[in-house]
């Protein structure tokens, strides 16, 4: 089965921040990789598909990227609705994995 | 309006078996893969079972052979049948869709159904 690792486990950063994540696969998916943001007591949200298409409705400050193995969702200007917990997860395999999260948290 | 609704979540004894139920409205599941995701407490989300437009299933490592999952098309509703709980597979458990026309993201996700494991 494939294993996701994300990095970091959480950050704390200030609103106007640029923040990355990183994802890593332990073989590769090509793009078959989705990015949500969950917040407490709420379903995941769909931000970003195919390693790189912004979901419907998601604002333009989130993007993705990466291919293979290796995998980045970037929030360009933190905003206050951004903190929550986000989570990788491939789908190349028909067992689908996430990654553990990553928390990002009011500095 | 794409909706999913989970019921049948609840307290059961270590060995018991529950079965959840996800009704869908908006669209029909035949068109798509429909899963299920668990979310232990205080945890991260993990993939459970999923069952294909075409009506194949697999499931997680950690599940198979205790879980089972399927679907009534007339009715628009898919199921989860536990059995064999242990107090590890205490979790909300949310219905999610793939998108239809997509390759495995989940576009759409019920706001879950508690199981609680426990004597």
């Amino acid at each position: 089965a494939i294993r996701m690792t994300q990095s970091p486990s959480s950050l704390s950063a200030s609103i106007g921040d640029r923040v990355s994540i990183t994802c890593r696969a332990s073989q590769g998916v090509s793009t078959y990789l989705a990015w949500y943001q969950q917040k407490p007591g709420k379903a995941p949200k769909l931000l970003i598909f195919d390693a790189s298409t912004l979901q419907t409705g998601v604002p333009s400050r989130f993007s993705g990227s990466g291919s293979g193995t290796d995998f980045t969702l970037t929030i360009s200007s933190l905003e206050s609705e951004d903190f929550a917990t986000y989570y990788c997860q491939q789908y190349f395999t028909y067992l689908w994995a996430f990654g553990q999260g990553t928390q990002v948290q009011v500095k | 309006e794409v909706r999913l609704v989970e019921s049948g979540g609840g307290l059961v004894q270590p060995g018991g078996s529950l079965k959840l139920s996800c009704g869908a409205s908006g669209f029909s599941i035949t068109t798509t893969y429909m899963s299920w995701v668990r979310q232990a407490p205080g945890k991260g989300l993990e993939w459970v079972s999923i069952i294909y437009g075409g009506g194949a299933t697999y499931h997680a490592g950690s599940v198979k052979g205790r879980f089972s999952i399927s679907r009534d098309t007339s009715n628009n509703t898919v199921f989860l049948q536990m059995n064999g709980l242990s107090a590890d597979d205490t979790a909300i458990y949310f219905c999610t869709r793939a998108a239809p026309g997509g390759l495995g993201h989940f576009d759409y996700w019920g706001r879950g159904t508690l199981v609680t494991v426990s004597s």
